[in-house]
């Protein structure tokens, strides 16, 4: 089973380019997520979809855009890259919200703004 | 005060010991308390979820939430080099419903 899918794994932008960091899942899930995980922190949601054509806004946004088309993918899309948006960034998927559903998480992928 | 409090490590233990790991909440609507496991270069993949107070037991790891003093933790018996990873507690409760990570403490187990 494929679970959770993340590309590309690695990647360097220089400042003002952007890129879309794709993410697919095949378990049906109705809840995608994206994180991102700076050293040392934790992780913090960015943004959210309960269902393809609803998305939402987690804690951190700004300079991100997602869309959701269909139930397998979410893409995240970085516009204007900052060197503050060096960071490891987790795609995720549930079945629901319910607290007892396990978010199955990607293998991540690495992004470096230079 | 951080919502969620974790001491980030890194912690090294012998194996065959016990690995006690605990994380402190200000978020008195938390009702939902998670461990996740991180290995080096993964995502993090759920390991133990407890709701309310109590302990729960599954297998060599045991998750204990004692909400009256904002205090959960995990434990860890008869640790294994394989054990060697990152563990994050999260939590979930309240009108937000959403996930509240703590920054994660690296363990090790030497062999």
């Amino acid at each position: 089973n494929a679970g959770v899918t993340q590309t590309p794994k690695f990647r360097i932008l220089k400042i003002g380019q952007s890129m879309t960091l794709q993410c697919t899942q095949d378990m049906n899930h109705n809840y995608m997520y994206w994180y991102r995980q700076d050293p040392g922190m934790g992780l913090k949601l960015i943004y959210y979809s309960v269902g393809a054509g609803i998305t939402d806004k987690g804690e951190v946004p700004n300079g991100y855009n997602v869309s959701r088309s269909t139930t397998e993918d979410f893409p995240l899309r970085l516009e204007l890259a900052a060197p503050s948006q060096t960071s490891v960034y987790f795609c995720a998927s549930s079945y629901s919200s319910s607290p007892g559903n396990t978010i199955y998480f990607g293998e991540g992928s690495w992004l470096t703004v230079v | 005060q951080k919502e969620v409090e974790q001491d980030p490590g890194p912690l090294s233990v012998p194996e065959g010991a016990i690995v006690s790991l605990n994380c402190t909440y200000s978020n008195s609507a938390f009702q939902y308390f998670m461990w996740y496991r991180q290995y080096s270069r993964k995502g993090p993949e759920l390991l133990m979820y407890t709701y309310s107070s109590g302990n729960k037991e599954d297998g060599r790891f045991t998750a204990q939430v004692d909400k009256s003093s904002k205090y959960i933790s995990l434990f860890i018996r008869d640790s294994q080099p394989s054990d060697s990873a990152t563990y994050l507690c999260a939590m979930k409760g309240g009108e937000n419903n959403r996930l509240a990570f703590g920054k994660g403490n690296q363990v090790v187990v030497i062999p």
